[in-house]
């Protein structure tokens, strides 16, 4: 098994422009998350889904959207970025209430 | 709502010198705690979780970690520090809907 992985790995953008970060899993888990991580701040959660087909907002859900089209796969949007939104993002999955996340390796993510 | 604090943000140990790192929280209900490691570049990796039983916890790499009702806490320790130990630490605490809340953070260096 994989576990959780990401693409990509490194972006650069310049501010205004767009991209889609994806996260998929091979664990078939139920429950996945985006969360970003700032230096002092720990993890945040941006969005998160509890099923396919399902998206719910996290703590920090402002500039972002997310989709779960598929069960292993939760894909999250950046429809215009903003120097606010350089930060590293990691995504994470669980099977249920009693399970732990499992956790991508994360996308390292700058906005000029 | 929930919420992790972590008091200290560095904490330097020398190499075979004992650890602790503090973690207290706020939930309503009965926790799920977690603590994950995140070495310099990579994911978050678990450590140990409390979901209840013993309030003394085991987990991998030689850590532990105790819930204390009463101080509303969920310190980590581990006796003899290695060099492969210096990393960032981050305690969790789980709430409704399986999403995590986390701590800011304790970034341990480890003097040889």
């Amino acid at each position: 098994n994989a576990g959780v992985t990401q693409t990509p790995k490194f972006r650069v953008l310049k501010t205004g422009q767009s991209m889609t970060l994806l996260c998929a899993q091979d664990m078939n888990h139920e429950y996945m998350y985006w969360y970003r991580q700032d230096p002092g701040m720990g993890l945040r959660l941006i969005h998160y889904s509890v099923g396919e087909g399902t998206t719910a907002k996290g703590e920090v859900p402002d500039g972002y959207n997310v989709s779960r089209l598929k069960k292993q796969n939760f894909l999250l949007g950046l429809e215009s970025a903003a120097p606010s939104q350089t930060s590293v993002y990691f995504c994470a999955s669980t099977g249920g209430s009693t399970d732990t996340q499992y956790f991508g390796p994360g996308t390292r993510l700058t906005v000029l | 709502a929930q919420s992790v604090t972590q008091p200290d943000i560095h904490i330097t140990v020398s190499e075979g010198a004992s650890l602790e790192l503090r973690c207290n929280y706020s939930y309503g209900a009965t926790p799920y705690l977690f603590w994950y490691v995140q070495s310099p570049g990579q994911g978050l990796q678990l450590l140990l979780k409390y979901f209840s039983g013993d309030t003394l916890v085991q987990g991998i790499k030689g850590f532990e970690a105790e819930f204390k009702r009463s101080q509303s806490s969920f310190n980590l320790r581990k006796p003899s520090v290695h060099w492969s130990d210096a990393a960032e630490y981050f305690c969790a605490v789980k709430a409704a809907g399986n999403k995590l809340t986390f701590g800011g953070g304790t970034r341990v260096l480890v003097k040889p």
